[in-house]
């Protein structure tokens, strides 16, 4: 039984370039979480998806950052024009349903913008 | 944004002893989550707290959620070299809204000298 997977592990890119940022929750979780950790921090929650909507994005900062769960395939977080602080580790989590029960981390995409 | 405040921010223990840290917060959170994150993975649940007052234990840990629900501690007894790692307090807020984001303390870098 796989857990939540997420790709790449490790993401370089140059300022101005476009990061897509991939994650396939666990088998039979229709919810998933993205967070973003900054180097000596804790993590802090972006936004909150549920199959085809957006339930929560309380955390995703106004401008270049969008995210998607498709029907079919794994959840994006996508962030255009990135910038050198945009450098950070990128985790993604999924849950059955909505609250905390099985409430599961990824290993997180380390983005570094060159 | 809402803040817990984790302490201490780093510790440096002989093998063998007992581990204390604690998060606060002037906000009251219905669920305190311990997590430990190994270098470049995601957070791991150790233990979970549903109700103010609850003392939980999983193995050498033992975790409680304060009474007041503003504060919850870890503590590990008989520590080992495979303790390492950062642990992170979690919470969700009361009022906590789509009931899927996780506030994070700034976490507690445990070293053990063997």
């Amino acid at each position: 039984n796989a857990g939540v997977m997420q790709n790449p592990r490790h993401l370089v890119r140059r300022r101005g370039q476009e990061a897509r940022l991939r994650c396939s929750p666990m088998k039979g979780h229709s919810h998933v979480y993205w967070y973003r950790q900054l180097p000596e921090e804790g993590l802090k929650f972006m936004v909150y998806l549920q199959k085809e909507n957006i339930i929560d994005e309380s955390g995703m900062p106004k401008e270049r950052f969008s995210a998607e769960f498709p029907k079919e395939g794994p959840s994006i977080l996508r962030i255009q024009q990135v910038v050198r602080g945009d450098s950070a580790a990128y985790f993604c989590a999924s849950s059955p349903g909505r609250g905390l029960s099985g409430y599961t981390f990824g290993s997180g995409t380390r983005l570094t913008v060159v | 944004g809402q803040q817990l405040n984790q302490s201490p921010q780093s510790m440096f223990i002989q093998e063998g002893e007992d581990v204390s840290m604690n998060c606060t917060s002037s906000s009251i959170f219905n669920t305190w989550l311990w997590y430990k994150q190994d270098p470049g993975e995601g957070p791991v649940l150790l233990i979970a707290l549903y109700k103010a007052g609850e003392l939980t234990s999983n193995g050498r840990l033992t975790a409680q959620f304060g009474i007041t629900r503003k504060d919850s501690f870890l503590n590990i007894s008989a520590s080992i070299p495979s303790d390492v790692g950062i642990y992170f307090c979690a919470g969700q807020l009361a009022d906590g809204g789509s009931q899927g984001n996780l506030i994070f303390g700034k976490g507690t870098k445990l070293s053990v000298k063997p």
